[in-house]
């Protein structure tokens, strides 16, 4: 089935680092990609939408200078937290809608664990 | 602006009973989704719902779609400690790139 490798799925970093979240589709290509963010016991919140060659669409209230996202190439995406503090620590998902799936409308990576000390 | 909400967010229960979440949506919809989530792990896709009507089991879960209610239940029966497990369901809110808007989430936890 559909596989999206999400790396890495832990990082430790000191504050004011930049930290990079890389997300692949593996065996198909995708054209739009989803960056969540989830804190302990709560939902998942969708902070952008990723789109192959264009500008990704950020949800209100998540600043884009701070969450860089770049959609490259069909199978990836990454987000760049940059400066981060450690209220940006987090569990960060991401997911990708394959075209031709069919009946999922997303798959999703294994999470990254933000940790920023 | 598509709202999900899930009840209840917490259940504790018992080994061998039986207990059904809801998932009430805002807005005209027909797909929606479940999915599990273990600690510290992302999400694992459990039923897809694409119509009114629609049901679905697998194992000790059943899934449910009334459209017309905007309402999915998820039932779990005969309950066992495997199914601890956050539970979440999403609505497609029928945008053509598959976003997803997701419910609170029901933290599931079954003792003996």
């Amino acid at each position: 089935g559909a596989v999206v490798s999400q790396h890495p799925s832990w990082v430790i970093c000191k504050s004011g680092t930049s930290v990079k979240i890389e997300c692949r589709s593996l065996d198909f290509q995708a054209t739009t990609m989803f960056w969540y963010r989830q804190f302990p016991k709560q939902s998942l919140m969708l902070m952008a939408t990723s789109n192959e060659g264009s500008k990704a669409t950020y949800e209100q209230g998540v600043e884009k200078d701070k969450f860089l996202i770049n959609h490259a190439s069909l199978t990836l995406s990454t987000l760049t937290v940059t400066s981060a503090h450690p209220e940006d620590s987090s569990f960060y998902i991401c997911s990708a809608r394959d075209p031709l799936g069919g009946r999922q409308p997303q798959h999703f990576g294994d999470g990254t664990r933000l940790s920023i000390l | 602006e598509l709202k999900v909400e899930q009840n209840p967010l917490f259940l504790s229960m018992q080994e061998g009973k039986n207990y059904t979440i809801y998932c009430n949506y805002s807005t005209t919809s027909d797909r929606l989704y479940w999915y599990r989530q273990d600690p510290g792990k992302s999400l694992e896709s459990l039923f897809v719902l694409l119509s009114n009507g629609a049901v679905k089991q697998e194992g000790r879960l059943m899934a449910s779609l009334d459209t017309k209610a905007r309402l999915s239940t998820l039932h779990i029966t005969a309950a066992v400690h495997d199914l601890s497990a956050t539970y979440f369901c999403a609505v497609d809110g029928g945008t053509s790139y598959g976003k997803l808007t997701f419910g609170q989430g029901t933290i599931l936890t079954v003792h003996p």
